[in-house]
């Protein structure tokens, strides 16, 4: 079973569009993540949640709307989509945050656009 | 400012051969994890070893040993007996106490290949 996954693997989509990218986790975490990774492969926080609870925007432009249902999963929306965007982004869980608590990955998503 | 150093942004060692890849931190918090994470090209990321700022002993996972130098505030990840499949982009991380975030800061990364 796959602890930590991402849909979809590939989004491919043209400026301007609307677009989610969905994440589940089944480690019973309580926290989870959204970090993008550039071209130059430099990986950068987005969004932590807590318990559903926002705990980290890192200064993402409001196009970008996490959404948490429940405890399981984080969803990231894209509104207006910029070439800048494109990206791979990577959902996280971990358990709380305490410091030996490592953060598992999910696949990545690789986002294009066009 | 917290930051993550990696200098090396490439590196090759013989297959069988150890290599070091180094990283170096910057904070002055005093509670701090540091992880090292492993991308192959598939692109997934894949968690190796930890070590926490107040562990005495160095942790070691397997091949994976962390050379933790709290005074010069380096924590360089130690792949013995490479393999083949060790090729792969290393990430070095930091976790600082003081957040409760619990978000990770990484650094640029290396990439490592192994020679048969």
């Amino acid at each position: 079973d796959t602890a930590v996954s991402q849909t979809p693997k590939y989004l491919v989509t043209q400026m301007g569009n609307d677009k989610s990218i969905k994440c589940e986790q089944n480690l019973g975490h309580d926290t989870m993540y959204w970090y993008k990774q550039d071209s130059k492969k430099f990986l950068k926080i987005m969004f932590s949640y807590n318990n559903k609870e926002l705990i980290i925007n890192e200064t993402v432009p409001n196009r970008f709307s996490p959404k948490s249902p429940d405890k399981a999963h984080l969803n990231l929306h894209i509104n207006s989509l910029e070439l800048g965007d494109s990206a791979v982004y990577f959902c996280a869980s971990s358990q709380g945050s305490k410091l030996n608590q490592p953060q598992h990955f999910g696949d990545g998503t690789r986002l294009s656009i066009l | 400012a917290q930051k993550i150093t990696q200098t090396q942004p490439g590196m090759f060692v013989q297959e069988k051969e150890a290599v070091t890849l180094d990283c170096t931190y910057d904070t002055s918090d005093p509670s701090y994890g540091l992880f090292w994470y492993k991308q192959p090209s598939s692109g997934e990321m894949i968690f190796l070893i930890y070590q926490g700022s107040y562990d005495q002993q160095n942790a070691t996972e397997g091949r994976y040993s962390l050379n933790f130098q709290k005074a010069r505030k380096s924590a360089n990840l130690v792949i013995s007996a490479s393999q083949l499949g060790d090729s792969a982009m290393y990430f070095c991380a930091m976790r600082l106490g003081s957040s409760n975030t619990g978000k990770l800061i990484f650094g640029q990364g290396t990439t490592l290949q192994v020679k048969p």
